[in-house]
């Protein structure tokens, strides 16, 4: 099985601009979540979808956004960005149930300049 | 509500010596709780998992974790260091219900050699 894959790797962008991630999580994976990673806020979750509904919602501004397809990829997109939105954003996938753990993705590198 | 706490940031030990990271939940059902691992530039791993099977729990790289629901605690211990454990790890506990994850703030572990 293919892992979960993140697209760009790389992506650098200006404040004020919007950025769209993409995430395809492992075949039959029906839940993705993403995350936000920063060496001074440490890993922060952003929001999970299951069935392309969004299940769990974390502690994040309304300029932080998701989708998911039936096809369970994933998008997240942020809005009018800014310095402090430059971090790893790691997607990570997983099946239904309580002891399943997630997959993750390698992550998108997001830098605003 | 469920919540996890990593006791220490950060974890220094000298190669060859045993290794422990410390991890308390809290819970008010028999949570499922999650090992990751994530090396400088890497991504997340799992390490191992609890899944009620057994208390004692066998995961990669020779770590291994005990479940103690007296102590609702989840410690993570390795026999000898090795510079290539030289990472981050982080404690997760499954919600219940909607089985989102929370996440500890992590661990560095540090190795000297």
């Amino acid at each position: 099985k293919a892992g979960v894959t993140q697209t760009p790797r790389y992506l650098i962008k200006t404040r004020g601009q919007q950025v769209t991630l993409s995430c395809s999580p492992i075949s039959g994976h029906r839940s993705v979540s993403w995350y936000q990673q920063t060496p001074g806020q440490g890993l922060q979750f952003l929001f999970e979808y299951f069935s392309e509904t969004q299940r769990n919602k974390g502690n994040f501004p309304g300029r932080f956004s998701g989708r998911q397809f039936s096809n369970s990829r994933s998008e997240m997109n942020v809005s009018t960005l800014e310095l402090g939105d430059s971090a790893l954003y790691l997607c990570a996938s997983r099946s239904q149930g309580a002891y399943n753990e997630q997959f993750f993705g390698p992550g998108t590198r997001l830098t605003v300049l | 509500a469920q919540s996890v706490t990593q006791l220490d940031s950060h974890v220094s030990v000298s190669e060859g010596t045993p290794v422990l990271l410390r991890c308390n939940y809290s819970s008010s059902y028999s949570p499922s709780l999650f090992w990751y691992v994530q090396h400088p530039n890497k991504g997340l791993q799992l390490l191992l998992k609890y899944t009620s099977a057994a208390t004692l729990v066998k995961g990669i790289n020779g770590f291994e974790a005990e479940f103690k629901k007296s102590e609702t605690s989840f410690h993570l211990t390795k026999p000898s260091a090795h510079m290539s454990d030289a990472a981050e790890y982080f404690c997760v506990v499954s919600r219940e219900g909607n089985y989102q994850l929370i996440w500890g703030a992590g661990t560095k572990l540090i190795i000297k050699p």
